[in-house]
């Protein structure tokens, strides 16, 4: 099984709201990831976590802020967003970082109005 | 910096045409290379991987890409396309020294059509 669930699947939320993106994975993995994709673009790496803990951070703007409660969940905080944060939010997991096969889950298409 | 680039961004065939896209990339060391589809409104789900062994490698739905080292490409390849391969294709490399970071190319459109 290498599957990756994601929740909600859209989101429409306004500038001055918080919302919260959920990943969840039961493969075992101990990286996970967070990626954003505009249409037509590859995705954009924003965060990885290695056993739980933040490894990497692309610069990504502080109105995102990452959690990792445990080895299975990610979750994606969002507040303050701008519309040019619109995009399909992807979740990926791995065995460990470094170069192994990193297993997306669908998405979330995030509107910000 | 490491950079993946796709040569072909949008490719039109007719069902039963032979498809090939290409993809190099920038990275002098070891590298792991991957080739990823995007159907309509779906998720990105993996199509092959290299990591070693046969540079020759075959994955999902028929598609087999090539490994060769000397020229840092790494080609998709299908021999008679479907109109169900109509997706977004994205070529990526993980370089050994990457911690965990996949560098995609921009992607091409196949369109097949019927």
């Amino acid at each position: 099984d290498t599957e990756v669930t994601q929740t909600p699947k859209h989101l429409v939320m306004g500038m001055t709201n918080k919302k919260s993106l959920k990943c969840e994975q039961h493969m075992g993995h101990r990286a996970m990831y967070w990626y954003k994709q505009k249409a037509k673009k590859p995705p954009e790496l924003m965060f990885v976590y290695s056993y739980e803990k933040l490894s990497i951070n692309e610069s990504v703007p502080s109105r995102f802020s990452p959690e990792c409660p445990n080895s299975s969940l990610l979750n994606l905080h969002l507040h303050a967003l701008q519309p040019e944060d619109s995009a399909l939010y992807l979740c990926a997991s791995s065995q460990e970082t470094g170069t192994d096969t990193q297993y997306f889950g669908p998405g979330t298409r995030l509107t910000v109005l | 910096a490491q950079s993946v680039s796709q040569h072909n961004h949008h490719v039109i065939l007719s069902e039963a045409a032979s498809l090939e896209l290409g993809c190099n990339y920038s990275y002098g060391g070891t590298v792991n290379l991957f080739w990823y589809v995007q159907y309509p409104g779906q998720h990105l789900q993996l199509l092959l991987k290299y990591f070693s062994g046969d540079p020759l490698v075959k994955g999902i739905k028929g598609f087999e890409a090539e490994f060769i080292k000397s020229k840092f490409s790494f080609n998709l390849r299908k021999p008679s396309v479907q109109w169900s391969d109509t997706a977004e294709y994205f070529c990526a490399v993980n370089a050994y020294s990457n911690t965990g970071k996949l560098i995609f190319g921009q992607g091409t459109t196949l369109q097949v059509k019927p």
